[in-house]
């Protein structure tokens, strides 16, 4: 059975940074690209972030370029959200989903002074 | 960045009525396109994938259809599990974009 497991959101002011990880399992990590999506309280779906099987390449949402970068650890079959220079916007609940479409269950962002 | 726009905003049916969902796509996405079901407090459910493919586990009873920029999701007998919200998703071209959501809630 495919297991995410997200972790690491917090309350956090403007400007500050957080990052998320995204344990998983019950599948072979390294044969799949991950992304990350959010959804803001009683909003819609977006997808910030991919990352590829290998992580040679990432691909950004322009709500988050140059402030969130995606990584991963085939190692630990885990994969890593940094965000930098939160914005009150950036709240949401953040999830992590392997391509294909499951997703985990979710960590929140809070991103308020 | 290609938007996807669904139809209705919200629909009433009753247990046992057919419900059809529409998505419109801004540009061609071929037959990138999933549909996934959100029920309050829970995460995105895969449904459909390529379109018209249902996910492992999906029942009979939802179906898809649709090429190109016109998309379906047909729900034939509504289930008293199945009142939720839908939401379309393109993954032809990076961003990969949702639709607005329809909710689907009991009339």
């Amino acid at each position: 059975e495919v297991q995410l497991v997200e972790s690491g959101g917090d309350l956090v002011h403007p400007g500050g940074s957080l990052t998320l990880s995204c344990s998983a399992s019950g599948f072979t990590f390294t044969t799949y690209s991950m992304h990350w999506a959010r959804q803001a309280p009683g909003k819609g779906l977006e997808f910030v972030s991919d990352i590829s099987q290998n992580g040679e390449t990432t691909l950004y949402a322009d709500s988050v370029k140059d402030r969130f970068i995606i990584s991963r650890d085939n190692s630990k079959n885990t994969v890593y959200l940094q965000m930098s220079s939160l914005k009150p916007e950036d709240t949401a609940v953040y999830y992590c989903v392997k391509g294909g479409g499951d997703w985990g269950q979710g960590t929140l962002v809070t991103v308020s002074s | 960045e290609i938007v996807m726009t669904q139809s209705p905003a919200t629909l009433s049916v009753s247990p046992g009525e057919r419900a059809t969902l529409s998505c419109r796509a801004s540009q061609s996405v071929i037959t990138s396109l999933a549909w996934y079901q959100q029920k309050p407090g829970q995460s995105p459910r895969l449904l459909i994938r390529h379109a018209s493919t249902r996910a492992t586990g999906i029942p009979a009873r939802f179906s898809a259809s649709g090429s190109a920029t016109e998309f379906t999701l047909t729900i034939s007998s509504l289930q008293s599990e199945d009142f939720a919200v839908y939401y379309c998703q393109q993954y032809s071209n990076w961003p990969w974009t949702f639709g607005q959501g329809t909710k689907v809630e009991f009339k």
